[in-house]
């Protein structure tokens, strides 16, 4: 059972954007930097967001991160067929010495 | 990115032992941390353990603790995930990857378990 909560699915039409947020505690969120990570079907994990806002060299500037609180958020804008994956959010948890994954949020293009 | 190239699918029985590879072939995991991660069928991912390539180092999540061993072998640039009895429930596609900061900035391709009578 996670201890980061993401939505189950979020959904918009090509060209519009998505935010997708990742609920967590002072004990990960609040106290460690967030990742976020695109899984394409049938594909590994792929890192899109580290240290809550930066973007690895190739990822697109439609991807954005952020992080307030015990709270972080992707936003995915400009949205294409090809951004239907499930997303990832991912930190460590001070209390527990353990790295945590939220749940996954499922991005429907409709 | 680095490269993380992972062994090959595997189909055991329960009670079987089974050791699953992970390698960077163009570099040393000498000062680094390479994580395991469990998927599930149809599941999210879930962090397993990490071992540190300069001293063995290893730290496993609570619920994966006892279940499984996560070694290295810095001269073959490579990382093992094994089970010493598998279990159906062990049925999943494992991931290797490349950890900084509780960051995974690169991944394998996954290794398949099955684990079925």
């Amino acid at each position: 059972q996670s201890v980061l909560t993401q939505p189950p699915s979020v959904s918009a039409a090509p060209g519009q954007k998505v935010t997708i947020s990742c609920s967590g505690s002072s004990s990960n969120i609040a106290d460690n930097y967030v990742s976020w990570y695109q899984q394409l079907p049938g594909a590994a994990p792929k890192l899109l967001i580290y240290d809550n806002d930066k973007r690895p060299s190739g990822i697109p500037d439609r991807f954005s991160g952020s992080k307030s609180g015990t709270s972080a958020t992707l936003g995915i804008t400009g949205l294409q067929t090809g951004d239907e994956a499930d997303y990832y959010c991912g930190t460590w948890d001070s209390d527990l010495s353990d790295g945590v994954f939220g749940t996954g949020t499922k991005v429907t293009v409709l | 990115e680095v490269q993380l190239v992972q062994s090959g699918a595997e189909v055991k029985k329960p009670g079987d032992s089974l050791k699953i590879s992970c390698q960077g072939p163009d570099y040393s995991f000498s000062s680094d941390w390479i994580g395991w991660v469990r998927q599930r069928p149809g599941k999210g991912l879930e962090w397993m353990g990490i071992i540190y390539g300069g001293d063995s180092d290893t730290r496993y999540s609570p619920s994966f603790e006892g279940q499984v061993t996560i070694s290295a072998d810095i001269s073959k640039s490579t990382a093992y995930l094994q089970w010493s009895s598998l279990k159906a429930s062990d049925t999943a596609m494992y991931y290797c990857g490349r950890i900084e900061m509780a960051t995974f900035d690169s991944w394998g391709q996954g290794t398949q378990v099955t684990v079925s009578s």
